[in-house]
């Protein structure tokens, strides 16, 4: 069964700095390319980033600059680093996976961690 | 970057009715988009995929069609299960984009 847990979210000051982390099993975490996805409080979805298996990347413009997406495949897991955050970075952050190679689709996601930022 | 308006913005039905969503592009994308449900407090499902194909274990009752910028997502008879908020999704360009939503919603 493909899981994916999230973690990482929090309160955070304008300004600050927050990781977070998803940790993907029963797939092979190897195969798939992987997004972060957000949704602020009451609104839509928005992408906001994705990583091949290969390392190349790729972000919204909102984030471009700021937010720096990783994997670790030997520990099978995800990552968002968020710096300088503001309080338009404020939502539920999912992690995605790929439907397949080139489907930039999502078919599992994980359950979300709440970012918060907030003086 | 590619914008996608869904319209209506809400959907007053009863079960058993036919639902009709559309979703409509700035510019073609071929018939690269995707169709999610979401549920209140739940992550999005994926519903149907490149327009016209249902996701794994999605029911019959729902299906896509559409290509270049206009697409439909269409509920044959809305089951209880159904009323939510459905969105678009492009992969034809990066940065990849959703609608805005349409909520379907109990008459």
């Amino acid at each position: 069964e493909v899981q994916l847990v999230e973690s990482g979210g929090g309160l955070v000051q304008p300004g600050g700095s927050l990781r977070l982390s998803c940790a993907a099993s029963g797939f092979t975490f190897t195969d798939y390319r992987m997004n972060w996805v957000r949704q602020a409080p009451g609104k839509g979805l928005e992408w906001v980033s994705h990583m091949t298996s290969s390392s190349n990347t790729y972000y919204a413009d909102s984030v471009k600059g700021r937010f720096t997406i990783s994997r670790d495949n030997a520990k099978n897991s995800l990552y968002l680093q968020m710096n300088s955050l503001s309080a338009e970075d404020t939502a539920v952050y999912y992690c995605a996976k790929e439907l397949t190679v080139g489907y930039h689709y999502f078919d599992y996601w994980g359950q979300g961690t709440l970012v918060t930022v907030s003086s | 970057e590619i914008v996608l308006t869904q319209s209506p913005a809400t959907l007053s039905l009863s079960p058993g009715e036919r639902a009709t969503l559309s979703c409509r592009a700035s510019q073609s994308v071929n018939n690269y988009l995707a169709w999610y449900q979401q549920k209140p407090g739940q992550a999005p499902r994926l519903l149907m995929y490149d327009a016209s194909n249902r996701a794994t274990g999605i029911p019959a009752r729902f299906s896509g069609s559409g290509s270049g910028t206009d697409f439909t997502l269409t509920i044959s008879s809305l089951e209880p299960e159904d009323f939510a908020v459905y969105y678009c999704q492009q992969r034809s360009n990066w940065p990849l984009t959703f609608g805005g939503g349409t909520k379907v919603e109990i008459k």
